[in-house]
């Protein structure tokens, strides 16, 4: 079975510019899980889906930052305008219910705004 | 104060020696716990959940406290492949969202 698949790995961008990130769930799994990653700020949780609906977007920064899920197998995360302390990496988890159940986390996308 | 802390070492830990550390979290609601491990530059993975009544897989140990809010790994014999950093991650309110600690790195040298 496939793991959670996050697209592209490594994305270097300037300023200004649009950056959208992609992921896909494992098959099955209900929730998906949008998290960022920095040294200064640890594993934050920025939006998490049930069954494609966004239930809790408090961790998303600012308006900047959107996310979708417009099926069952795809979720992004886009950033527009980007901005320098965007730069993280930027995780998709999914797990296979809604509860406290083990999240499966992709490999990660890799941000860097110059 | 952090909903979730943890010391961030890194504890240095001669190969075969045994290492403890913990993990407290600020909310006595909380329901859930677990230990997940990453590795440099790659993403987390539970290593295991945290029951009340303490659990063991292999050479890990993992116990939660409630009275004090804290939960405690223990890893055995420590391998060299046992250096990562060990992430405490609790379910704080009803529902799937979970909070990770910061981390705390280990470090098994020969």
């Amino acid at each position: 079975d496939a793991g959670v698949i996050q697209s592209p790995r490594h994305e270097v961008t300037e300023m200004g510019q649009e950056v959208t990130l992609r992921c896909k769930p494992i098959s099955g799994h209900n929730s998906l899980f949008w998290y960022r990653q920095t040294m200064m700020r640890g594993l934050e949780l920025l939006i998490y889906f049930n069954n494609n609906v966004p239930i809790d977007d408090s961790g998303m920064p600012e308006d900047r930052f959107s996310a979708k899920m417009p099926n069952a197998s795809f979720s992004t995360l886009k950033i527009q305008p980007s901005e320098p302390r965007d730069s993280a990496v930027y995780f998709c988890a999914s797990s296979p219910g809604v509860g406290p159940y083990e999240q499966y986390f992709g490999p990660g996308t890799r941000l860097t705004v110059t | 104060r952090k909903e979730v802390e943890q010391d961030p070492g890194p504890f240095n830990v001669p190969e075969g020696a045994t290492v403890a550390f913990n993990c407290t979290y600020s909310n006595s609601a909380s329901q859930s716990f677990f230990w997940y491990r990453q590795d440099c530059r790659k993403e987390p993975k539970l290593l295991m959940s945290v029951y009340s009544s303490g659990n063991e897989d292999g050479r890990f140990t993992a116990q939660l406290n409630r009275a004090s809010q804290y939960i405690s790994l223990l890893i055995r014999d420590s391998k060299l492949s046992d250096s990562a950093t060990y992430l405490c991650v609790v379910n704080i309110a009803a529902g799937n969202k979970l909070t990770f600690g910061g981390g705390t790195r280990v470090l098994v040298k020969p």
